[in-house]
């Protein structure tokens, strides 16, 4: 099956500061890759839709000036918290359909991000 | 709105045996479901993927099942392993756009030798 990496797997930092999420689909093209955030015990919740080359697409709820998302290549999707606070402390998981048309959907391995 | 419910409580089963989980919605007709394995510290891992005109479908050991009447999807893994010990996720597509996908928060199974 496709492969999807994200980097880093887990990440600390200091209140105020922002923090990157790389997530990359290694042998396929991917011109949607979603991002998701999961807190302990609960459910992945999506939080937006990357698109290659145009603007992601928010869920209700998710500050978009915060997480910034940006589809630069058919193979990179990054995600930025921006001002880190310790309530975004959370497990960020990305992912991508292995080709357009398809409904199966293939996860990151995750990052764990701690605000201190 | 949409609503995904499976079993909060773990499954403990004995090695050998068949773990039966159960993923219901409400107020949504998806086009498919999925199930995925997470576990601990980890992404969801793709298991199986049913879609509304299909009753069954098997993977090796696993067996899914989709009642749309119901609204109900049955997980089965026969045979269980304690390798197989994880939580189990089902997903449903998304009225709004594709590849959008909803989750169940997950149901965890332990499997004992």
């Amino acid at each position: 099956g496709a492969v999807v990496s994200q980097h880093p797997s887990w990440v600390i930092c200091k209140s105020g500061t922002s923090v990157k999420i790389e997530c990359r689909s290694l042998d396929f093209q991917a011109t949607t890759m979603f991002w998701y955030r999961q807190f302990p015990k609960q459910s992945l919740m999506l939080m937006a839709t990357s698109n290659e080359g145009s603007k992601a697409t928010y869920e209700q709820g998710v500050e978009k000036d915060k997480f910034l998302i940006n589809h630069a290549s058919l193979t990179l999707s990054t995600l930025t918290v921006t001002s880190a606070h310790p309530e975004d402390s959370s497990f960020y998981i990305c992912s991508a359909n292995e080709a357009l048309g398809t409904d199966t959907q293939y996860f990151g391995p995750g990052t764990r991000l701690t605000v201190l | 709105s949409q609503k995904i419910e499976q079993n909060s409580e773990a499954l403990n089963i004995q090695e050998g045996k068949t773990a039966t989980l159960t993923c219901n919605y409400t107020n949504y007709s998806p086009a498919y479901l999925q199930w995925y394995r997470q576990d601990p510290g980890r992404g969801p891992v793709f298991l199986l993927l049913i879609r509304e005109n299909e009753k069954e479908k098997r993977k090796e050991r696993l067996k899914v099942t989709f009642d749309t009447t119901l609204k109900q999807s049955l997980f089965h893994i026969t045979a269980s392993q304690p390798a197989d010990s994880a939580t189990y996720l089902c997903a449903l597509d998304s009225a709004d756009s594709w590849g959008k996908l909803q989750f169940g928060a997950g149901t965890q199974v332990v499997v004992t030798p």
